[in-house]
């Protein structure tokens, strides 16, 4: 079955660090672009961050700028998003999502694991 | 406050044709293609329009959508219950080298 599936949320305090998982299955991770969206409670999607299948660029939303990381790791199809500094403000439904490029141009992301809780509270 | 401005709720009746819009700017919408999500609350996003206009495998072609200056469009025809949900428009912002959403857009069926 062609899933994404995320884990490692949990709670935690203001100031802590937390990683994320998101195993791929039924296709190959490294055929695309991967990208992390998030989704506060009662609130729209924001987009955070992606990695490229290929090369090193990756772009981050200003608002996790600094503080989180991707990574992917295409031998365990497996991608990662490293938090640091969390905020209650970071308080959220933590998905992956894939993106398929053709001839240069994103198809959209096709494809979203159903998700990661992180709570962020003192 | 959302890159891209959608209205907070629309409604319509069963049978019935709706609109959504998203509006955005010179960064986003008006240089890049626009793509369209939809969410069951509770669920994952799901990818309805893909480059302005194209349906993925399984999407009902009851769900069109398009693209002109710096606006675009969601149209949802022969509306049906199973359409309650919401939509979220997205595009690529140049200016801010980031994926922007809109704010979303919760749809009724009457």
């Amino acid at each position: 079955e062609v899933q994404l599936v995320e884990s490692g949320g949990g709670l935690l305090q203001p100031g802590g660090s937390l990683r994320l998982s998101c195993v791929a299955s039924g296709f190959t991770l490294s055929s695309y672009e991967m990208h992390w969206v998030r989704q506060a409670p009662g609130k729209g999607l924001e987009w955070l961050t992606h990695s490229p299948g290929s090369g090193n660029t990756r772009y981050y939303a200003d608002s996790v700028k600094g503080r989180f990381t991707i990574s992917r790791d295409n031998a365990k199809n497996s991608l990662y998003l490293q938090m640091n500094s969390l905020r209650a403000e970071d308080t959220a439904v933590y998905h992956c999502a894939r993106e398929r490029i053709l001839g240069g141009f994103g198809q959209g992301f096709d494809l979203w694991g159903q998700g990661t809780v992180v709570t962020v509270s003192s | 406050q959302s890159v891209l401005t959608q209205p907070p709720s629309a409604s319509g009746t069963p049978g019935q044709r709706v609109t959504i819009s998203c509006s955005g700017g010179s960064s986003n919408i008006e240089r890049d293609y626009v793509f369209w999500y939809q969410q069951v609350p509770g669920t994952a996003p799901k990818l309805l329009i893909y480059t302005d206009n194209q349906r993925p495998s399984g999407v009902p072609n009851r769900f069109s959508g398009s693209r002109s200056g710096t606006s675009a469009s969601l149209a949802i025809s022969g509306l049906r219950s199973e359409d309650e949900a919401d939509y979220y428009c997205a595009a690529w912002d140049a200016s801010l080298s980031a994926w922007v959403f809109g704010g979303g857009t919760k749809l009724t069926v009457l």
